[in-house]
């Protein structure tokens, strides 16, 4: 049972590339969810979903997009990344009012 | 808005012994959960404890138990026996009962002494 996988662990990109983040879960969660983490900050709400083809903004969704096609996977976007996202990216699901399982962390640099 | 403040950026503890870690949060909502997750250096994070507003029993989990007073806005974690694999970051977080969004804390880095 895999939890939650995110796809790629690592990466660096320049400023102004574009890339995707895969994130799938296999446990049939409705909600599912993209967080960022900074030094000496928690993990804050980028964009979230409720359900297959539905995707919400967060906290913090500016320069960023997400799609979400199928249910066991949601997918973030940076069209032209710039340094200031430079971060620790997290997804996470669950079932409505229970628990969010986190996936391992995506380490993204932007030079 | 809801806000969640953990004042101890690092605390330390010798194995064996106790600590507590403070979180206090700001709501107006009476209906809510609350949580602590813990991160290891291998950035997993995972779910310590949870607490129901609703319950005045503080939740237990083992080693790990909350003093939560609802009135103070307080959620504090104990974290009895401190082993060293208890080495992590610790985060609160909030939940209201209407959303499925979590609201973190700043975290607090907790090391553990042989």
């Amino acid at each position: 049972n895999a939890g939650v996988t995110q796809t790629p662990k690592f990466r660096v990109l320049k400023t102004g590339q574009s890339m995707t983040l895969l994130c799938a879960q296999d446990m049939n969660h409705e909600y599912m969810y993209w967080y960022r983490q900074d030094p000496g900050m928690g993990l804050r709400l980028i964009h979230y979903s409720v359900g297959e083809g539905t995707t919400a903004k967060g906290e913090v969704p500016d320069g960023y997009n997400v799609s979400r096609l199928k249910k066991q996977n949601f997918l973030l976007g940076l069209e032209s990344a710039a340094p200031s996202q430079t971060s620790v990216y997290f997804c996470a699901s669950s079932y409505f009012a229970q628990p969010q399982h986190f996936g391992d962390g995506t380490r993204l640099s932007i030079l | 808005a809801q806000t969640v403040t953990q004042s101890q950026p690092e605390m330390s503890v010798q194995e064996a012994e106790t600590v507590t870690l403070s979180c206090t949060y700001d709501t107006s909502e009476s209906d809510y959960y609350l949580f602590w997750y813990k991160q290891p250096p291998s950035r997993q994070m995972i779910l310590v404890i949870r607490q129901e507003a609703y319950k005045q029993q503080n939740a237990t989990e083992n080693r790990f138990s909350v003093n939560f007073q609802k009135a103070a806005k307080s959620f504090s974690l104990k974290i009895s026996d401190s082993q060293l694999g208890d080495a992590a970051m610790y985060f609160c977080a909030y939940r209201a009962a209407d959303t499925d969004k979590l609201i973190f804390g700043t975290g607090t880095r907790l090391q553990v002494f042989p």
